[in-house]
């Protein structure tokens, strides 16, 4: 049963420090997308990958966040320093598209984040 | 920005009732598909239906598309306690690169009461 692992599934950190949040897409699928969930904002679109490279990372603070794809199999996502608001539950999300728009995404368990 | 906006915002039923969303968009869309969200999970694809369509089925689900009104509506029929989370609607719009990715509603959160 393929499914989105991400790591970790809860992380709380001190404010100023690093976090790096991983994600492995299911195997096959060539795009990758990064949400933010919180009670006021609802789901946001963080970065969007496809076949690796970043297609859509207009939703993400680029002073503090960062997003890459080492390799197909793994997708990070990365805040450095973190803050008391960053602290939201973030959600990878991996699909196949093939010559059209973004079809059924698979979303990973979520990493739960808290800053203090 | 939303695209998707869904209408109620809090749903409360009794087991065996029928449970209807909405949800209304901006913009002309390739497809449009619904989530579900368990409390404390990641979401889950529950059916997608094309800008070509205009009723789907899939089980206890039927979803509707009318895209001259820009709206779609999620039925849930004969619902279940199991069926209690959040549902979002989501739109796929195919942009001048196509690079433009799912954007998604606010949910409707459904409790289906034993």
């Amino acid at each position: 049963d393929a499914r989105v692992t991400q790591t970790p599934r809860h992380k709380v950190t001190e404010m100023g420090q690093e976090v790096t949040m991983r994600c492995q897409p299911i195997l096959g699928h060539n795009t990758v997308f990064w949400y933010r969930q919180t009670m006021m904002q609802g789901l946001e679109l963080l970065a969007y990958f496809r076949n690796r490279a970043p297609l859509d990372d207009s939703g993400m603070p680029k002073d503090r966040f960062s997003a890459e794809m080492p390799d197909a199999t793994l997708a990070t996502l990365k805040i450095q320093p973190s803050e008391p608001r960053d602290s939201a539950v973030y959600f990878c999300a991996s699909g196949l598209v093939i010559g059209g728009p973004t079809d059924t995404q698979y979303f990973g368990p979520g990493t739960r984040l808290t800053v203090l | 920005s939303q695209q998707g906006e869904e209408d109620p915002q809090a749903l409360s039923i009794q087991e065996g009732e029928n449970a209807t969303m909405n949800c209304s968009y901006k913009t002309s869309i390739n497809n449009l598909q619904w989530y579900r969200q368990n409390s404390g999970r990641g979401l889950v694809h529950l059916i997608l239906i094309r800008s070509n369509e205009r009723e789907k089925h899939s089980g206890r689900l039927r979803v509707t598309l009318d895209t001259s009104k820009k709206s779609s509506s999620l039925l849930i029929t004969a619902s279940r306690a199991a069926d209690t989370a959040s549902y979002f609607c989501a739109t796929a719009a195919w942009g001048d690169t196509g690079r433009r990715a799912l954007t998604f509603g606010s949910g409707t959160r459904l409790q289906v009461q034993p």
